[in-house]
């Protein structure tokens, strides 16, 4: 069964970045599509990016182009998303999610437990 | 880009009744649709997934049916701890993926 579990919660400075990691256990990383989706509070989901498999590329919302950059270290089987020149507005809870299996790529099971992102002068 | 608009924003029921709540997309998606359920302080749960295919182990009061644009979701009977949130993502352009803005379903 494949389980995600993310990094913990952050405090930044308007125009600072983060790094928000999430470790896969139970499949490799290569196996799954992997995805960000963020949540602010009172809000609803808010799709970031994620991986196709078939071409072996990265998509990113046009919101976030230029300011997001999901990678991953498939040595250790952990995924990074990191945004850049955080705002106020980027104050949210990011989750990974990933699909594969017989979901795949209609729905994302499972998902981390979110890391809380709060962006505060 | 797919826009996905749910109604009704809420909903307000008791345990016991039959609720649905409607998913329509912008533009025909076929079947590429799932519903989530979330509750406060949680991660979304899969609950459906291609508009009516039941994840494993979910509850069979839930179902969904639906193609092209418009979707339900439908609870059968409410229990106490269906009250949450729920949301509809189509997949259709995957990998680029859209949610609605999501149902909020409270105790009468």
């Amino acid at each position: 069964q494949v389980q995600l579990v993310q990094s913990g919660a952050e405090v930044k400075k308007p125009g600072a970045s983060v790094k928000v990691s999430c470790k896969v256990s139970g499949y490799t990383l290569t196996e799954l599509s992997m995805h960000w989706v963020r949540q602010a509070p009172g809000k609803g989901l808010e799709w970031m990016g994620g991986f196709d498999p078939e071409d072996g590329e990265t998509i990113y919302a046009q919101k976030f182009q230029g300011r997001v950059t999901m990678t991953e270290d498939t040595s250790t089987d952990t995924a990074y998303m990191e945004l850049s020149s955080l705002r106020s507005e980027d104050t949210a809870v990011y989750y990974c999610a990933t699909t594969w299996g017989p979901v795949f790529p209609y729905g994302f099971d499972p998902w981390g437990q979110g890391t809380l992102v709060t962006v505060s002068s | 880009d797919i826009q996905m608009t749910q109604s009704p924003s809420s909903v307000s029921a008791s345990v016991g009744d039959r609720v649905t709540i409607t998913c329509r997309a912008s533009q025909g998606i076929s079947s590429w649709l799932a519903w989530y359920q979330q509750k406060p302080g949680k991660a979304p749960k899969l609950l459906i997934y291609a508009a009516s295919s039941l994840q494993s182990g979910v509850p069979s009061r839930f179902s969904g049916s639906g193609s092209g644009t418009d979707f339900t979701l439908t609870i059968s009977s409410l229990q106490p701890e269906d009250f949450a949130t729920y949301y509809c993502q189509q997949a259709n352009s995957f990998p680029q993926i859209t949610f609605g803005q999501g149902t909020r379903l409270e105790i009468k």
